[in-house]
């Protein structure tokens, strides 16, 4: 059974370009969330996706977004970058079913900003 | 309100057990988890306990539970190098949907 997939490992941008990252779940899950991960803040919740829904929004500016297909892939984008945004982005994969609970999350896009 | 807390560092010696602990005061927690992050490498599930359980044990991994204290403890047998890493734990709870609250990690280092 294959792992969680999140494309592209590595991205540089420059302060005010956008970014699109991929986050493709284990096959049959149907939940995908979102994190970001900071040396300083951790690792803080951005949001979470089910069946193309979203059901819960961390605490973060309106510049970042997601989206959720219908094969449950789910993008991100963050628009007019900030120096701050550099950060690891893991996205977790989640069954969706009452009763499996277990969150397997990916290898993470490194984003960093200049 | 939602916060978990861990100690930043443990060292042990190859071989002895480590026990990473964690408190957390969210009493509508419905399940914990542990996670292991290695260098320049995502988080990997090691396990989970729901909240109404007081022990799970996974061969060398032990996680014990107190409710009441609100505290969740990770315990290593026979600890090797390769357990060297960033050891997270964090809580899910009712209405957050699968939104995690992390702690800030324990840093882990094995030596010989």
């Amino acid at each position: 059974k294959a792992g969680v997939t999140q494309t592209p490992r590595y991205l540089i941008k420059t302060r005010g370009q956008q970014v699109t990252l991929s986050c493709s779940p284990i096959s049959g899950h149907r939940s995908v969330s979102w994190y970001q991960q900071t040396p300083g803040q951790g690792l803080q919740f951005l949001f979470e996706y089910f069946s193309e829904t979203q059901r819960n929004k961390g605490n973060f500016p309106g510049r970042f977004s997601g989206r959720q297909f219908s094969n449950s892939r789910s993008e991100m984008n963050v628009s007019t970058l900030e120096l701050g945004d550099s950060a690891l982005y893991l996205c977790a994969s989640i069954p969706g079913t009452s009763v499996e609970n277990e969150q397997f999350f990916g290898p993470g896009t490194r984003l960093t900003v200049l | 309100g939602e916060d978990v807390e861990q100690s930043l560092f443990l060292s042990v010696r190859e071989g002895d057990s480590s026990v990473i602990n964690c408190t957390y005061t969210d009493s509508s927690s419905t399940y914990l988890y542990w996670y292991k992050q290695e260098p320049g490498a995502g988080l990997q599930l090691l396990t989970y306990i729901f909240s109404n359980m007081d022990m799970k044990q996974d061969q060398r991994l032990t996680v014990l539970l107190n409710k009441k204290d609100k505290h969740l403890s990770l315990r290593i047998a026979d600890t090797q190098t390769g357990d060297s890493a960033i050891y997270f734990c964090a809580e899910s709870f009712s209405g957050g949907y699968n939104k995690l609250i992390f702690g800030a990690g324990t840093r882990l280092a094995v030596h010989p």
